[in-house]
C-alpha cells in the first residue's frame, strides 16, 4: 500500500521560500508514475500546483511558473517543492498526491498534508 | 484553465436520501472527470474516476455519469459518514488541472 508523508517548515517568512518533502513508501518512485503537487486555501479552494516524473521531467501549472521547482530524488524516495518568493496568498494546506495513468488520472493517494502559513 | 461550476455549494438532506450533485465544465472533457470526497481536516480521497468508474473500496451507493461538460455524482440512500464536502476535477488539460469548488453535503 503506498504512503505519503509531507514534511517541512510550518511558518514561511514573506519573500522567501517555502519548501516541503513529500517521502514516499510502499511503492519506489523508480517504478514510475507521476507525483505531484496539490494545496488549499479557503480563498482559493483546490489548486493543482504541478507534477514531476521519475525522469525528472515537470509540468507546472502556468499561474506559478517561474516561482516553481518540483524535484524528484528516486535515492531518497522522495520528491519536493521549493516555491519562492511568498507571500500571504501562498498560505495553505500543501498535499502532496501520486497521479495516475494520463488516460485515467487521478490523485490517489494523497499525504495527509502540511498546513504553511506565509507571515513575519 | 478549465472552469469547473458544481452546483449546489450546499446541500442538506437525510440518512436514507438520494442526492445529485452536478459539475458542469467550461468546455467539452470528454469523460475526464473524478469526483473526491473530503472530510474536515482531511485529505480528499478519489470516489469516481474517469466519470463513471467506482474506485476500488468506494460504496456502490455511490455513482457517477456524464460527458462532455455536464457531470453528476449520485449517492443512493446517505449514510451517516457521507456527509462530507465533495469536489469534481478535470485531468483533460494538464496545464492545469482543475477542481470544482465544492459542495458541502450536510445533515437535515
Amino acid at each position: 500500500q503506498v504512503h505519503l508523508q509531507e514534511s517541512g517548515p510550518g511558518l514561511v517568512k514573506p519573500s522567501e521560500t517555502l519548501s516541503l518533502s513529500c517521502s514516499v513508501s510502499g511503492y519506489s518512485i523508480s517504478s514510475g508514475s507521476y507525483w505531484g503537487w496539490i494545496r488549499q486555501s479557503p480563498e482559493k479552494g483546490l489548486e493543482w500546483i504541478g507534477n514531476v516524473f521519475q525522469s525528472g521531467s515537470t509540468v507546472y501549472n502556468p499561474s506559478l511558473r517561474g516561482r516553481i521547482t518540483i524535484s524528484v530524488d528516486t535515492s531518497t524516495n522522495q520528491f519536493s517543492l521549493a516555491l519562492k518568493s511568498v507571500t500571504a496568498a501562498d498560505t495553505a494546506v500543501y498535499f502532496c498526491v501520486k497521479e495516475g495513468a494520463v488516460v485515467d488520472n487521478y490523485f490517489d493517494p494523497w499525504g495527509p498534508g502540511t498546513l504553511v502559513t506565509v507571515s513575519s | 484553465d478549465i472552469q469547473l461550476t458544481q452546483s449546489p455549494s450546499s446541500l442538506s438532506a437525510s440518512i436514507g436520501d438520494r442526492v445529485t450533485i452536478t459539475c458542469r465544465a467550461s468546455q467539452s472533457i470528454g469523460d475526464y472527470l473524478n469526483w473526491y470526497q473530503q472530510k474536515p481536516g482531511k485529505a480528499p480521497k478519489v470516489l469516481i474516476h474517469a466519470a463513471s468508474n467506482l474506485h476500488s473500496g468506494v460504496p456502490s451507493r455511490f455513482s457517477g455519469s456524464g460527458s462532455g461538460t455536464d457531470f453528476t455524482l449520485t449517492i443512493n440512500s446517505l449514510e451517516p459518514e457521507d456527509f462530507a464536502t465533495y469536489f469534481c476535477q478535470q485531468f483533460y488539460s494538464p496545464s492545469p488541472y482543475t477542481f470544482g469548488q465544492g459542495t458541502k453535503l450536510e445533515i437535515k
